[in-house]
């Protein structure tokens, strides 16, 4: 069990700019999570996969914000024509989905440190 | 929507003394999990212990244990013999499905 892992560590970007995260899971984790987390603050969800299917994506994900989770392993979140309001710590977490369990136990990565100049 | 109060920024302990997080959230629904997470100085963040809301018996695990009063709503986190490495930002969150919400943390600090 190798962790979940986050690539890259940093990115820093000007205005305008397209930038994509990926995420690797846990392998046996078979929901994904993305989360922002701005300095100081706790982090706020954006969306999840349960496999491949997104089943949520919160209000906070604008329309310029993408991700996919192709064959139901790795994940990727796109921003298109970054901001500099989009500068934070994306968080990816995974987990397994119990049978009868009410929520999951999550486990995060090390993040994505996003900053738009 | 969920809403987890952490209403202590910062905390100060002394090398092997104790220390209480407080957290309070709202919900409406009876069954769900709380959770206390960990996060370094740019480290990640990880999972201190967890609390079914089910559970009349407090979690413990190790130096770490809570003190849930579910009525209250309230879910407290107290560090035992505080060591140097405790020293981070501490999360409190809550889950009923998939998503976890979560507090605006405590940033606790070690003096030794």
């Amino acid at each position: 069990d190798t962790g979940v892992s986050q690539n890259p560590r940093h990115k820093i970007t000007k205005r305008g700019q397209n930038v994509t995260f990926r995420c690797d899971p846990i392998s046996e984790h078979n929901r994904l999570y993305w989360y922002r987390q701005t300095l100081g603050q706790g982090p706020e969800f954006l969306t999840y996969f349960q496999n491949e299917a997104q089943l949520e994506k919160s209000r906070l994900l604008s329309d310029r914000f993408s991700a996919e989770r192709p064959k139901g392993s790795f994940s990727t979140l796109e921003i298109q024509r970054t901001e500099q309001g989009d500068s934070a710590m994306y968080l990816c977490a995974s987990s397994s989905r119990g049978a009868i369990v009410v929520a999951d136990t999550q486990y995060f990565g090390p993040g994505t440190r996003l900053t738009v100049l | 929507a969920q809403t987890v109060t952490q209403s202590q920024p910062e905390m100060s302990v002394q090398e092997a003394e104790t220390v209480t997080l407080s957290c309070t959230y709202d919900t409406s629904e009876s069954d769900y999990y709380l959770f206390w997470y960990k996060q370094p100085p740019s480290r990640q963040m990880i999972l201190v212990i967890r609390q079914e809301a089910y559970k009349q018996q407090n979690a413990t695990e190790n130096r770490f244990s809570v003190n849930f009063q579910k009525a209250a709503k309230s879910f407290s986190l107290k560090i035992s013999d505080s060591q140097l490495g405790d020293a981070a930002m501490y999360f409190c969150a809550y889950s009923n499905d998939y998503k976890l919400s979560f507090g605006a943390g405590t940033t606790v600090t070690v003096r030794a």
